[in-house]
C-alpha cells in the first residue's frame, strides 16, 4: 500500500503568490487531516475532514486559506497570497474514521515563501 | 503556557545507550497517549500507543503513562544508530480525536 500520499514535496514561492497542495489518503480512510508543523514544533492541526465534510476548521486561517475533499477521497489545501510566516512543513494525515485517533501521516510538503 | 510540554533536548548519547523521554501536559481529561517518530523530512510514524496509565513494551520500547502526575515517558533500551530522529509526544480526550503534540526532542545515537 502506497501510504498517505502528498505533493509537491518541496515548493519555494515570493509572498503574495498562491500556492496549493494535494494529498491522497489511505484508501478507506474516512477521516483526513492537514497539519502544519512550523520548524522546532509539533504539528498543529488546521482542518479535519469526515469524508467529504469539514467537521474542525477552528485553526484554519479562512482569510487566506482554504481546502476542499471533492468525493470525500483526495484533498486539497490552498494559500492565496501567501506571506512569510507561512513557511512550514504541511502535513496530511488519515485515520479509519470515528472511534479510530491512530493517524498516518504523509511525508509532507514544505514550503518556503520568500 | 502549552498544554503539552516536552523536553527540548536535542539528546545526544552512544550506541546501546538507554534514552529517556517525558512529556507533560495540563489537560486532565486527556486518555490516548503516543508517541510518534520523525525522521529528517519524513512524516510522523505511530511508535506506541497507550490508553490510560500504565506501562507498554515493544521490544526496545516502552511507554510509561502517570495520570496522577500528568507525565509520560518512553524509553528505548539498546539503542541504534536507526534510532536517530526526532520524537513527538502526542495526546487526546477520550471523545474528540484531536491530537495535542509536544514539541520534539530530537536523538542522535552515535555509532
Amino acid at each position: 500500500e502506497a501510504g498517505v500520499v502528498q505533493s509537491p514535496r518541496y515548493k519555494i514561492i515570493e509572498k503574495k503568490q498562491p500556492v496549493a497542495f494535494w494529498c491522497n489518503p489511505i484508501s478507506g480512510h474516512n477521516t483526513l487531516y492537514w497539519y502544519r508543523q512550523n520548524l522546532g514544533q509539533g504539528p498543529e492541526l488546521l482542518i479535519r475532514y469526515e469524508n467529504e465534510e469539514a467537521v474542525d476548521d477552528s485553526q484554519l486561517p479562512k482569510d487566506r486559506f482554504s481546502a476542499e475533499r471533492l468525493k470525500g477521497v483526495d484533498s486539497t489545501l490552498k494559500i492565496q497570497p501567501a506571506e512569510l510566516g507561512d513557511s512550514a512543513v504541511y502535513l496530511c494525515a488519515s485515520s479509519l474514521g470515528f472511534g479510530a485517533n491512530v493517524l498516518t501521516f504523509g511525508a509532507g510538503s514544505r514550503l518556503t515563501v520568500l | 503556557q502549552k498544554e503539552v510540554e516536552q523536553d527540548p533536548g536535542p539528546l545526544s548519547v552512544p550506541e546501546g545507550a538507554i534514552v529517556s523521554l517525558n512529556c507533560t501536559y495540563s489537560n486532565s481529561a486527556f486518555q490516548y497517549f503516543m508517541w510518534y517518530r520523525q525522521y529528517s523530512r519524513k512524516g510522523p510514524e505511530l511508535l506506541m500507543y497507550t490508553y490510560s496509565s500504565g506501562n507498554k513494551e515493544d521490544g526496545r520500547f516502552t511507554a510509561q503513562v502517570d495520570k496522577s502526575s500528568k507525565y509520560i515517558s518512553l524509553f528505548i533500551r539498546d539503542s541504534q544508530p536507526s534510532d536517530s530522529a526526532t520524537y513527538l509526544c502526542a495526546m487526546s480526550r477520550s471523545n474528540d480525536y484531536k491530537l495535542s503534540f509536544g514539541a520534539g526532542t530530537t536523538v542522535t545515537v552515535r555509532a
